[in-house]
């Protein structure tokens, strides 16, 4: 089945302690990219990647780094999460053309 | 830089038409998309169209593309409550980059 799956779908954390979301795809996509969701704001995209060890900032890089080592898997790392990053994320994953965009259940971080 | 707007909230009664707009400004996008969240669940793909058709229609929706404008629309025909949820419009260039998503209330 093609998925994208992120993981925790739910993280309580402290503000400073390091934090990893994963994210990996089933697809062999080129196209991944990550998202955060707040209400009122909509989807803005933190960053994306085109390919392997090729990733680019989005709208709201702060705070946040990725990696691209290989293909299917596309973590979000939170060096030293505040309360401002308390937010709903999305990991997503397309085709080159980005044809289509498949979205993860997402993960919903509380920073306290 | 590339932004792409909806309004940000649509009500309407069951069995009535519904018509979710959306305007974008990169040119160079080759795909535009409609994405549906409900309540708390994640994005599901609901459709999406080539930038060189003007409609696309699947069952009870239809996708209108006016190029020249940069204006997209999605009409759900005999909206249902089962459609009240966040529709989200979403343009492909480089990125793919969404609005801020619609809230489609439909009341019985």
């Amino acid at each position: 089945e093609a998925q994208v799956t992120q993981n925790p779908r739910y993280l309580i954390t402290v503000t400073g302690k390091k934090l990893t979301v994963t994210c990996s795809q089933n697809m062999n996509h080129e196209y991944m990219s990550w998202y955060r969701q707040d209400p009122g704001l909509g989807l803005r995209q933190i960053y994306y990647s085109m390919n392997v060890e090729v990733t680019d900032k989005g709208d709201v890089p702060e705070g946040y780094k990725v990696s691209r080592k290989e293909k299917r898997n596309f973590p979000l790392i939170l060096e030293s999460p505040s309360p401002n990053q308390t937010s709903l994320y999305f990991c997503a994953s397309g085709g080159t053309r980005l044809t289509e965009a498949f979205f993860g259940q997402g993960t919903r971080l509380t920073v306290v | 830089g590339e932004d792409v707007e909806q309004s940000l909230f649509l009500s309407v009664r069951e069995g009535d038409s519904s018509v979710i707009n959306c305007t974008y400004t990169d040119s160079s996008s080759t795909y535009l998309y409609w994405y549906k969240q409900e309540p708390g669940a994640g994005l599901q793909l609901l459709t999406y169209i080539f930038s060189n058709m003007d409609m696309k229609q699947d069952q009870r929706l239809t996708v209108l593309l006016n190029k020249k404008d940069k204006h997209l629309s999605l009409r759900i025909a005999d909206t249902q409550t089962g459609d009240s949820a966040i529709y989200f419009c979403a343009e492909a260039g480089t990125a793919l980059i969404f609005g801020k998503g619609t809230t489609l209330s439909v009341s019985s």
